[in-house]
């Protein structure tokens, strides 16, 4: 059962627009809802999270916007770069524990300059 | 101050062999979290151990894998009788407490031939 939704795929991008991501959840009881940037040959990282107790979170050029009644939430990266390119996991748990953290399927961004 | 510390990178074993997978968490931290990436996909949860302890290991095949974490030393990834299914990137991950952010390492590409 997949408990984390994540879309697209794959994403291509012009150097200066915008990317989004968009990530769908199922279990009401998640409480985080963090996003990780992965690089090639390299762990995730993460990149910015969220609590269900706001609609939006910024931190320089990525946005979170979280819509609880509809359980959906979405990465936006303005001013999109070069470096940005990697795969995106979107991801919930229960508190902030990595402990069965549930990963989307993942986005492979690419922009493109 | 040394990341999460995993070796080796990469690992290739024939079939029937053992993996053995070593993780070194980050100083002062004493939770550690291995995960499993398919290609392709997500990551997805395996086990959680503390120090001497498994805390969580709801997400480990029932037969041929297993894990711990002792006193001293580095947690270990075991996997007996490998089969080409098992051919994944492995992460671990460690946090300072259960509900703290967990860092993750590079990860080691095992390939099963």
């Amino acid at each position: 059962q997949q408990q984390v939704k994540q879309s697209p795929q794959s994403l291509i991008v012009q150097k200066g627009g915008i990317s989004i991501i968009n990530c769908a959840y199922e279990n009401t009881a998640f409480d985080y809802f963090p996003w990780y940037q992965q690089f090639p040959g390299k762990g995730p990282a993460l990149l910015i999270a969220i609590r269900p107790d706001v609609s939006e979170k910024k931190e320089g050029r990525f946005t979170i916007s979280f819509n609880k009644s509809a359980k959906q939430f979405s990465l936006h990266i303005m001013d999109s770069q070069p470096g940005d390119s990697a795969t995106y996991f979107c991801a919930a748990s229960k508190g902030s524990s990595a402990s069965k953290i549930i990963f989307g399927s993942g986005t492979r961004l690419s922009i493109r300059p | 101050n040394a990341g999460v510390m995993q070796n080796p990178r990469h690992l290739v074993r024939r079939r029937g062999q053992e993996a053995r997978l070593r993780c070194s968490p980050m100083k002062g931290h004493s939770h550690v979290y291995w995960y499993r990436q398919l290609p392709e996909e997500g990551l997805k949860f395996m086990v959680y151990l503390q120090k001497e302890n498994i805390i969580d290991e709801s997400g480990m095949p029932k037969e041929r894998f297993s894990a711990e974490f002792p006193k001293e030393g580095p947690s270990i990834l075991r996997i007996q009788q490998v089969v080409r299914g098992d051919s994944a990137a492995y992460f671990c991950a460690s946090s300072p407490g259960g509900y703290t952010e967990a860092f993750f390492g590079q990860g080691t590409r095992l390939t099963v031939v």
